[in-house]
C-alpha cells in the first residue's frame, strides 16, 4: 500500500531557530496535507496543497508541495515554544471530501527555550 | 471548518467489554471516518461511516470487532468489541471537507 515516509522521528531546535520537515512517498498524491498535534488533541490542519509545486504560507508556516507530486515540505521560521508538537503529513489521491488520507508516521517536534 | 465533538475523551475498560464512541459533528457531513492511533504511532483509518448503508472496512479491520452506525449525515458511533489490552488507542473521529479534513480530539481508551 501508498506509505508516507517522514525522518527523523524526533526534532530538537532552540526557540528562534528555523526548521525544516520533508515528507516523501514512493506513489504519487494529489494533495498533501499537514497536520500538528498537540498530546491529548486531535491532529489540527495547518496547510493544504493541492497543486504540484504550490507554496503555500501560514504565517511562520511555509509548505511546498513537490512537482513530482511524491514529497513535500513544511518550514517553521522563528519557532516558538507552543510549536512543540507532533507534525504529521499526509496524502490524498483524489482531491475533495471523498478520498481517504494516508499518513506519514510523524516528526515530534521540541523546542527549546 | 466543522467542529467535532467526541465522547467519552477517555475511558479505563476491563477486557471482553465493549466500548461505544460518540462522534457529533455541527454540521451535516458526507464523508465521516474513524481512526485508531496506537501508541507513539500515526493514524491508521479504521473505516469509512457511511450514512444510510454499511461502513466500508479497510484490510485488517472487520465489523465484528469496530461496529460503525451512521443513522445521519451529522452523527456516528464506533463501537470497539470484546476488548482486549491491544486495543489500547486513540481513537479518531474525522469528517472530509473540500478544505481538508478535520479531526475531534479523539477517545483514549486503555484495556485492563
Amino acid at each position: 500500500g501508498q506509505q508516507l515516509n517522514q525522518s527523523p522521528q524526533s526534532m530538537f531546535i532552540q526557540e528562534g531557530e528555523d526548521v525544516s520537515m520533508n515528507c516523501t512517498s514512493s506513489s504519487i498524491f494529489n494533495t498533501w496535507l499537514w497536520y500538528k498535534q498537540d498530546p491529548g488533541e486531535g491532529p489540527v490542519l495547518l496547510i493544504a496543497l493541492y497543486k504540484a509545486g504550490e507554496l503555500t504560507s501560514n504565517g511562520r508556516l511555509t509548505a511546498q508541495f513537490g512537482i513530482t507530486r511524491k514529497d513535500s515540505f513544511l518550514n517553521i521560521s522563528a519557532s516558538i515554544p507552543s510549536d512543540v508538537g507532533i507534525y504529521f503529513c499526509a496524502g490524498q489521491l483524489l482531491a475533495g471530501a471523498n478520498s481517504k488520507l494516508t499518513f506519514g508516521k510523524g516528526i515530534t517536534l521540541s523546542v527549546r527555550p | 471548518s466543522a467542529v467535532i465533538s467526541q465522547k467519552p475523551s477517555r475511558d479505563i475498560c476491563q477486557r471482553g467489554t465493549s466500548l461505544t464512541i460518540q462522534c457529533q459533528v455541527d454540521s451535516q457531513v458526507t464523508m465521516m471516518f474513524w481512526y485508531r492511533q496506537q501508541p507513539g504511532q500515526s493514524l491508521t483509518l479504521i473505516a469509512t461511516a457511511n450514512q444510510g448503508s454499511e461502513a466500508t472496512y479497510e484490510s485488517g479491520f472487520v465489523i465484528d470487532k469496530f461496529p460503525i452506525s451512521r443513522p445521519n449525515l451529522t452523527f456516528s458511533t464506533l463501537t470497539v468489541s470484546n476488548m482486549s489490552p491491544e486495543d489500547s488507542s486513540i481513537y479518531l473521529c474525522s469528517v472530509g471537507q473540500v478544505t481538508g479534513y478535520t479531526f475531534g480530539s479523539g477517545t483514549r481508551l486503555t484495556v485492563v
